[in-house]
């Protein structure tokens, strides 16, 4: 099993829709959690960090699931400007080379 | 944004010649990294710090020398460029890699022809 894995995509939605992307990852004593924005051509951005109670900001939701090793992100209301590609993060258990990077999945929102 | 600058952004070298990336932070933070991203298999990490002179490998080391000598400043080198090496090169610091995100620099283009 990868450490961390997400479905490629492409997520092709309307504007307006919700789409919800999932994140599994294998190493269980993994503590932190965070998703990454990544526009085309430009350096991942911190979007926001995964909570155990879950979290959310504006229009965007991340949930963390602990017993099944999955963390998911819910966009509501897209917008052209949410097209990117969304990448997992996770920390591992080895030190100093702490976070592991999914390989991304890449939304885009159409009008 | 977090002060993260690299340098260049832009390079086109031939096969076989050295080449330096810098990364130039004013956070102060740590720990340091270098990254290279391809498509199909994401970020990869190459080296990072954990201080001043204290470096490690990471997934993708072969190629690759860097220097820490100060705080602020993190150099990637590629000892004898190949082809194999084009790709996108981040940069990124952390205060604490268990709990605390990534911030990153954004990137140099490296074409080895």
């Amino acid at each position: 099993r990868k450490e961390v894995e997400q479905d490629p995509g492409p997520f092709n939605v309307p504007e307006g829709a919700t789409v919800a992307f999932n994140c599994t990852y294998s190493n269980s004593a993994s503590q932190s959690f965070f998703w990454y924005r990544q526009d085309c051509r430009k350096e991942p951005k911190l979007l926001m960090s995964v909570y155990s109670s879950g979290n959310e900001d504006g229009r965007f939701t991340a949930q963390l699931n602990r017993a099944s090793q999955y963390i998911s992100l819910l966009i509501r209301d897209s917008k052209l400007s949410d097209s990117a590609t969304y990448l997992c993060v996770v920390t591992s258990n080895q030190a100093g080379t702490a976070l592991i990077f999914g390989k991304g999945t890449t939304l885009s929102v159409s009008s | 944004d977090a002060g993260i600058t690299q340098s260049p952004r832009h390079k086109v070298t031939e096969t076989g010649t050295p080449v330096t990336l810098r990364c130039h932070q004013t956070e102060n933070h740590r720990y340091m990294y270098w990254y290279r991203q391809d498509p199909g298999h994401g970020l990869r990490l190459i080296h990072y710090s954990y201080g001043v002179k204290d470096t490690d490998k990471g997934e993708v080391s072969d190629g690759y020398s860097v220097s820490r000598s100060k705080t602020e400043d993190f150099l990637l080198t590629l000892e004898s460029a190949t082809s194999s090496q084009t790709s996108v090169y981040f940069c990124a610091i952390s205060e604490s890699p268990e709990n605390s995100p990534l911030h990153f620099g954004n990137g140099t283009r490296l074409t080895v022809t």
